[in-house]
């Protein structure tokens, strides 16, 4: 079964530093791996996706990277605002033999504070 | 594009008693999929429609959950009756394609469920 497990759990930092939020996954077959923000009372809002073949994804501040092999990713914030306070989400979209299903397995999410 | 609609935002219930929630995806997206979130947990995958057909309901809890996508659209997730343990946000996500995909899930901001 895929466990997937964020670390740290909370982190608090003041602003304009860089960051970095860490996923690891117990089981290397996935099919990708996706990272989401959520703020309080909402849903999730996707910011990469990383398929199993490419190595890392950029949008903007962010970067992320993935090693499939030792089933880890990290999440860089470049230049961190209080605008990216929020719970940040790990995922891994999981290969099962024969097909089927896809959906998604979560962490349970990195608590950001950006301190003004 | 209007993003995935989700009712009602919250729900206070009695334990024993029975409730459902409605999710209208974004419109053409094959895939939808209902998430449970505990408070500090990251969403747990209950069930994955493809049009209207069940993909997965592996981790449904099928005595008391039901779920159904009529014509491949709009979906209806039941508990009936609930249990104190079923106090968590209901997260319904959809995403254009079918079967294996790289396109990333869109999330609505989810129904707040309190059983008493």
């Amino acid at each position: 079964k895929q466990e997937v497990t964020q670390i740290p759990a909370a982190l608090s930092v003041p602003e304009g530093e860089n960051l970095v939020l860490n996923c690891s996954f117990t089981d290397s077959a996935i099919y990708n791996l996706q990272w989401f923000r959520q703020d309080p009372g909402k849903g999730l809002t996707s910011l990469l996706l990383i398929q199993s073949s490419q190595r890392e994804q950029t949008s903007g501040r962010l970067n992320a990277s993935l090693d499939k092999s030792s089933g880890r990713s990290t999440l860089y914030i470049a230049a961190s605002q209080p605008g990216d306070s929020a719970t940040y989400l790990c995922a891994v979209n999981v290969m099962y033999s024969g097909g089927g299903a896809d959906g998604l397995t979560f962490g349970k999410g990195t608590h950001l504070i950006i301190q003004p | 594009e209007a993003g995935v609609a989700q009712s009602p935002r919250y729900k206070i219930i009695e334990k024993r008693q029975s409730v459902a929630f409605w999710c209208n995806p974004i419109s053409g997206h094959a895939t939808l999929y209902w998430y449970q979130q505990i408070l500090g947990q990251g969403p747990k995958l209950l069930i994955q429609f493809q049009n209207n057909g069940v993909v997965d309901d592996s981790q449904l809890p099928k005595d008391r959950f039901s779920a159904e996508r009529l014509k491949g659209v709009d979906s209806t997730l039941k508990i009936q009756p609930a249990k104190l343990e079923d106090s968590a946000v209901y997260l319904c996500a959809s995403s254009p394609t079918t079967g294996l995909n790289n396109s990333p899930l869109h999330f609505g901001n989810g129904t707040r469920l309190t059983v008493t």
